[in-house]
This record gives structure tokens, C-alpha cells and sequence, in this order.
């Protein structure tokens, strides 16, 4: 198994432009999460969703958008790309479960720059 | 709403010697998890130990294990016997037990340990 993979590792967008951050998991798992972090913080949960077809606002979504078509996929859409938007993003799936009895696995993180 | 702190932004232990990093959280609920989650410079984010709040027992995996205060709401990690590759920043994080967010974790700012050889 792969994981959870995220594409791409780096990206540097202009102010305006806009992308997507794609994730896929091969674990099978229904529930999958993106996170933002910015320099010397923690992550936080930008969107995430319990299965496909079902998505849900985390602490920070302002900016973005997702959407959930297949258990697999998850990708983040940035429109109107700004400065505040430069962080590391994080993908991360769980098994089904209920609250947090399941460990969340991670992606290596996309790391972007808005210029 | 839930806080996770982590007091200590930096610390350093010797190889083979013993360290122990802080966490502290405030949460009203009763149904909880914790973790400890290891990024090294890779990025990659490894779960290193969990603890379910309803244990009273210490959690520990080969040389990390934790010290879970419940009534203090501290959750600190000891790593024993140091090496060069626990040289990352370490986050603490929490998650409620049950409903809402589904599976919304919330971390720490993390403390950035080095291992001297």
C-alpha cells in the first residue's frame, strides 16, 4: 500500500491564480481530512469528510474547497490564491470509527508558496 | 473549544539520556484522546503514542511513554535512552471522543527536540 499520497510536493502560485492539491489514499478509509500549517504552529483542520459524497468545514476553510466523489480521492481547490495562503498542507485519512478511537494517517505534505 | 499547549518551544537531551517534553490541554469533555506525533524534517507526520483518556494506565511504546495526569490535564512524553533519529519537532494533539467534528484534531505548537551525539 501507498498510503495516503499527496501531489504536488512544492508549489509556487501568483496572487490571483488559482489550484488544486490532489490526495488519494489506497486504505480504503471513509473518513479523510486537510490540514493547514503555517511556520513554528501545529496543524489545523481546513475541510474533511466522512465519506464520499459528504464534506464538511473544519477551523480555517475560508479560501477553499473540496469535494469528496470517491472513497479514494479528496482533492483541496485554492481559488484566488493570496498570501495568507502560504503553509504546508496536510491530507490524512482514518478508518471509519467514531471521534478519534482510530489513528489518522498522513500524506508528506504539499508545501506552497504565494508570491 | 478545546486548547492544546506545549510550554517548552525547544529542547535538548544527550544521546542515551532521558527527556521528557510537556503538554497541558482543557477540554470540558470526558471522552478523549491524546497523541504525540513526531515530524522530522521530511515533514512527514508519525504517530509516536496515544492515549485514551478512559485508561488510567500509561501508555508506552518501546522507549516512549507517556505520563497522563487526567485531573491535571497533562499528557507528557518521556523518551528513554535518546537517539540521533528522535531529533524532530513533536506535537501533542487531542481529540474528542464522540461526535461533532468528526476526527477534528487539534494540535500544539509543537517543541522542536535535538539530540546532541
Amino acid at each position: 500500500n501507498a498510503g495516503v499520497t499527496q501531489t504536488p510536493k512544492f508549489r509556487i502560485l501568483k496572487i490571483g491564480q488559482s489550484m488544486t492539491l490532489q490526495c488519494t489514499q489506497d486504505m480504503n478509509h471513509n473518513y479523510m481530512y486537510w490540514y493547514r500549517q503555517d511556520p513554528g504552529m501545529g496543524l489545523k483542520l481546513i475541510y474533511y469528510s466522512v465519506g464520499a459524497g459528504i464534506t464538511d468545514k473544519g477551523e480555517v476553510p475560508n479560501g477553499y474547497n473540496v469535494s469528496r466523489s470517491t472513497t479514494e480521492d479528496f482533492p483541496l481547490r485554492l481559488e484566488l490564491a493570496a498570501p495568507s495562503q502560504t503553509s504546508v498542507y496536510f491530507c490524512a485519512s482514518s478508518p471509519q470509527s467514531a471521534g478519534g478511537r482510530n489513528e489518522q494517517f498522513f500524506g508528506p505534505g504539499t508545501r506552497l508558496t504565494v508570491l | 473549544a478545546q486548547t492544546v499547549t506545549q510550554s517548552q518551544p525547544e529542547m535538548s537531551v544527550q544521546e542515551a539520556e532521558t527527556v521528557t517534553l510537556s503538554c497541558t490541554y482543557d477540554t470540558s469533555e470526558s471522552d478523549y484522546y491524546l497523541f504525540w506525533y513526531k515530524q522530522p524534517p521530511s515533514r512527514q507526520m508519525i504517530l509516536v503514542i496515544r492515549q485514551e483518556a478512559y485508561k488510567q494506565q500509561n501508555a508506552t511504546e518501546n522507549r516512549f511513554s507517556v505520563n497522563f495526569q487526567k485531573a491535571a490535564k497533562s499528557f507528557s512524553l518521556k523518551i528513554s535512552d535518546s537517539q540521533l533519529g528522535d531529533a524532530a519537532m513533536y506535537f501533542c494533539a487531542y481529540i474528542r471522543g464522540y461526535g461533532g467534528s468528526q476526527g477534528n484534531l487539534i494540535f500544539g505548537k509543537g517543541t522542536k527536540l535535538s539530540v546532541k551525539p
